[in-house]
């Protein structure tokens, strides 16, 4: 069985100062790893992910995530808060070779000005 | 425009009284799913279809139908809806059908069962 883990179910940041989404998976087999992002009233936007190769990702608006298969870990990141960025942040895995793709419990990044 | 579209997006029934809520996408895409979203448990998948008559159970199955006759169009059908399907369902889409595709969401449907 597949699962991931976003352990905060907020996170609180000032404009201007770098964050993290954390985020941990559990598979059998290769990971693909996706993050999503939801504004309020609004479907699910991709924003990036990791299939193979450089472990650093770069993606939407500013975002990058580093796949840490030590850890097991695929946190999300960004240089420099803005508070357009106060949204709903979803981690989702899916094994390579199979279709059910599991998404995390999400983690609402609320950045104040 | 490329888009996943939903209808409706809110809707409010009572227990037993069958309903559909439509999905369609002009992208031509082989893959299409959906899930619901509730709070604290963050999306689960109900179905998915990998093509043309071909559908599966995703973590969530009970209680749902779901049709795949065309490709564009995936309907999510609730035979006997019950107050515990109120949620907040999401149809979407990706090319192929590879893992390694990223999918594209639907604006949701609101569903509240009284």
């Amino acid at each position: 069985a597949q699962s991931v883990a976003q352990p905060e179910d907020q996170v609180n940041v000032a404009e201007g100062n770098p964050l993290t989404v954390k985020c941990t998976y559990s598979v059998s087999g290769n990971p693909y790893l996706f993050w999503y992002v939801q504004y309020p009233n609004r479907g699910l936007q991709f924003l990036l992910k990791y299939i193979t190769g450089d472990n650093l990702v770069k993606g939407s608006y500013g975002f990058e995530a580093e796949f840490n298969k030590s850890q097991t870990s695929f946190h999300l990141k960004k240089p420099s808060a803005l508070v357009s960025d106060s949204a709903l942040y979803f981690c989702a895995v899916r094994v390579a070779g199979y279709s059910t793709l599991t998404f995390g419990k999400g983690t609402m990044l609320l950045v104040s000005p | 425009e490329a888009q996943v579209t939903q209808n409706p997006r809110y809707l409010i029934t009572v227990t037993g009284k069958k309903l559909t809520v439509t999905c369609s996408q002009n992208m031509n895409h082989e893959y299409m799913s959906w899930y619901r979203q509730d709070p604290g448990l963050g999306l689960r998948q109900i179905y998915y279809s990998m093509n043309v008559e071909v559908t599966d159970k995703g973590d969530v199955p009970e209680g749902y139908k779901v049709s795949r006759k065309e490709k564009r169009n995936f309907p999510l059908i609730l035979e006997s809806p019950s107050p515990n399907q109120t949620s907040l369902y999401f149809c979407a889409s990706k090319i192929g059908t590879d893992s390694a595709g990223h999918q594209f969401f639907g604006p949701g449907t609101r569903l509240t069962v009284l």
